[in-house]
């Protein structure tokens, strides 16, 4: 069965500093999303991407977070300075198609910010 | 400040029983229902999906109702296994929004051997 990917499981980064997480959605998915779970809270939504641009965005998504997909397989999510309140496990998801088609998950980045 | 995790509600059943687990959602425009199961460590998994025009939608071993009424979700699991235990999330998606789930807090299940 097709998976999503995401590499990373586990980054460690000083505050301030840049980080990249990575991910392979599945590979005839058009819609891409970047959720965020800060530890012992609820999966909250950061942003949806279609036909390379970002379609919808939550608060949490501000100017230090950037999201592309350089090729046709990755999909990137940027912090540009991070900060201590960014450590969270960090989930991609990949879907066929806009509401009400299933939503697939990857296992998600560790991001610890020290 | 120092910030507080969620509390999240507890289930525990033992082996062979059946769970109910239930769900209050927030906005009344949404339309679309989705139940995850997020096992330790690992990103949320898709169980059963439910579009509000209905009230009932079955699986296998699991089965979602939906009250629009008063804004409920439940989830069903017959003959509930070790392996059912997890970390379950109702998800809501509103109409005319590109896919955004929204996520409830949660409930821990424990299967009782």
């Amino acid at each position: 069965e097709p998976e999503v990917t995401q590499t990373p499981s586990h980054q460690v980064t000083q505050m301030g500093q840049e980080v990249i997480l990575r991910c392979v959605p599945i590979s005839n998915h058009l819609y891409f999303y970047w959720y965020r779970q800060i530890l012992g809270q609820k999966v909250e939504f950061l942003v949806s991407f279609y036909n390379n641009e970002i379609s919808e965005k939550s608060e949490i998504f501000d100017d230090q977070f950037s999201v592309e997909r350089p090729d046709g397989s990755n999909f990137t999510l940027k912090i540009r300075s991070t900060k201590l309140e960014d450590s969270a496990m960090y989930f991609c998801a990949s879907s066929g198609g806009r509401g009400g088609t299933q939503e697939y998950f990857g296992p998600g980045t560790r991001l610890t910010v020290l | 400040g120092e910030s507080v995790g969620l509390h999240l509600p507890t289930l525990s059943v033992q082996e062979g029983d059946n769970s109910i687990i239930n769900c209050a959602y927030s906005n009344s425009a949404s339309d679309y229902f989705i139940w995850y199961k997020q096992e330790s460590g690992k990103g949320p998994q898709f169980i059963i999906d439910i579009r509000s025009n209905m009230d009932k939608r079955q699986g296998q071993r699991v089965t979602v109702l939906l009250n629009k009424t008063v804004k409920h979700l439940s989830l069903q699991i017959a003959a509930t296994q070790p392996g059912d235990s997890a970390v379950y999330f109702c998800a809501e998606i509103t109409s005319g929004s590109a896919r955004q789930l929204t996520f409830g807090s949660g409930t821990q299940l424990t299967v009782l051997p």
